[in-house]
């Protein structure tokens, strides 16, 4: 079963704007990490952030973590029309392995 | 992509025939991974690899199995494909969570069972 879960499924945005993303979680976590997917490629690390830390920057991105609510988001500052992608949150838990597990992703759209 | 190569990019197959997708690393990572992206579902994980000939289950492994003979290479076999097994492949590196935990992906196999 999937440990995240993504909302909104799609986003439509316009160019500039900025785009935020959420994911929920169901068990205790070591980090969690947001990667991108463009359209018929693998998918790009982004940012990974521990559970000892409730934000992280990474350019124009921006991602919160609260572990008592199991949730994480992504803010895409000035959006762009390169940053049309799918967006995926993965967990890895606390009981020792190095599995990581996806959720089901959020697809954004940035309208020129 | 990270020194990720996938083999093949493509592949065609009729239900019951057998076949093996390849990846190759060039990083001298010790994980490995195979997953399976289908629509609504996102990635999941079939099997994963911590070291030569150390291989584990992961959530949907039922009629694939893997194999690795050397760091660089990691097979993932279908013994007997089924229409349900048509999918779009990834394969997947990393060091360890130790060292940073984000793995680097290849650029996937496209897998019709017909």
């Amino acid at each position: 079963s999937q440990q995240g879960e993504e909302d909104p499924q799609a986003l439509s945005i316009q160019e500039g704007e900025n785009a935020t993303m959420n994911c929920s979680y169901k068990t205790s976590i070591n980090n969690l990490q947001w990667y991108r997917q463009n359209s018929g490629r693998g998918l790009v690390h982004l940012i990974l952030i521990r559970s000892n830390e409730r934000e992280k920057h990474s350019g124009r991105l921006r991602v919160t973590l609260d572990t008592s609510k199991k949730s994480s988001s992504l803010l895409i500052t000035a959006s762009r029309a390169a940053d049309t992608a799918s967006y995926f949150c993965a967990t890895v838990s606390n009981f020792g392995n190095e599995k990581l597990t996806f959720g089901t992703g959020t697809r954004l759209t940035i309208i020129p | 992509d990270a020194g990720i190569t996938q083999s093949p990019r493509h592949k065609v197959t009729e239900t019951g025939t057998p076949v093996t997708l390849r990846c190759h690393q060039t990083e001298n990572h010790r994980y490995m991974y195979w997953y399976r992206q289908d629509p609504g579902h996102g990635l999941r994980l079939i099997h994963y690899s911590y070291g030569v000939k150390d291989t584990d289950k992961g959530e949907v492994s039922d009629g694939y199995s893997v194999s690795r003979s050397k760091t660089e290479d990691f097979l993932l076999t279908l013994e007997s494909a089924t229409s349900s097994q048509t999918s779009v492949y990834f394969c997947a590196i990393s060091e360890s969570q130790a060292k940073g935990g984000e793995q680097y992906f290849g650029p996937g196999t496209r897998l019709t069972v017909t």
